[in-house]
């Protein structure tokens, strides 16, 4: 099925332990992104990547880096996690014009960090 | 910046009854784009419906619909005869109109937890 798949689904991390949460999307999309939902938060954007070859920090971006590695993939590095990093990600791709609309969510990411 | 205040953060109501959400959102911009997401248990975003700021008119779909005030920058969501598949938490979200840089960030709420009670 057509889409953006996310890898892990779960996972516990030690402080200070690093990791890399890959994203992947088969639409042709030209916009990835990456946020993560906090309770009580809504969802924040950490990064973006509008085109391949391209990132730029979102609202939230401190502890995070990104690779826009091809147009299909879209990577978010924890270099050094910690507890405040503890969250639901999801990554997410997009095309939109005045007729079409497509934004699309990967399932998410659970990352607890202790 | 754009903010987005959902200032419901719980519902209940019963099971074929109407419920309407509010979310009230802060811009400078004219022309913009306005959603709502449904999240259930499986965590899944599951767009309900959109609303672009130059259209009068106001979206449905199916027992969907909003009431889109532009002047008080107001967004509500209407569910009418609400089912138990309904039970999930609902994020208002604004976008900013995509540019030829193809970036289509979403500002999202803090979302509205809807129970639909049997």
């Amino acid at each position: 099925n057509a889409g953006v798949t996310q890898t892990p689904k779960f996972q516990v991390l030690k402080t200070g332990q690093s990791m890399t949460l890959q994203c992947a999307q088969d639409m042709n999309h030209n916009s990835m992104y990456w946020y993560r939902q906090d309770p009580g938060m809504g969802l924040r954007l950490i990064y973006y990547s509008a085109s391949e070859g391209t990132t730029d920090k979102g609202e939230v971006p401190n502890g995070y880096n990104v690779s826009r590695l091809n147009k299909r993939e879209f990577s978010l590095r924890l270099e050094s996690a910690a507890p405040s990093q503890t969250s639901v990600y999801f990554c997410a791709s997009s095309h939109f014009d005045r007729v079409v609309y497509g934004y699309t969510f990967g399932s998410g990411t659970r990352l607890t960090v202790v | 910046a754009q903010t987005v205040t959902q200032s419901q953060p719980e519902m209940s109501v019963q099971e074929a009854e109407t419920v309407t959400l509010s979310c009230t959102y802060d811009t400078s911009e004219n022309n913009y784009y306005l959603f709502w997401y449904k999240q259930p248990p499986s965590r899944q975003m599951i767009l309900v419906i959109r609303q672009e700021a130059y259209k009068q008119q106001n979206a449905t779909e199916n027992r969907f619909s909003v009431n889109f005030q532009k002047a008080a920058k107001s967004f509500s969501l209407k569910i009418s005869d609400s089912q138990l598949g309904d039970t999930a938490m609902y994020f208002c979200a604004f976008m900013n109109p995509p540019s030829n840089f193809g970036n289509e960030k979403l500002t999202f709420g803090t979302g509205t937890r809807l129970t639909i009670i049997p």
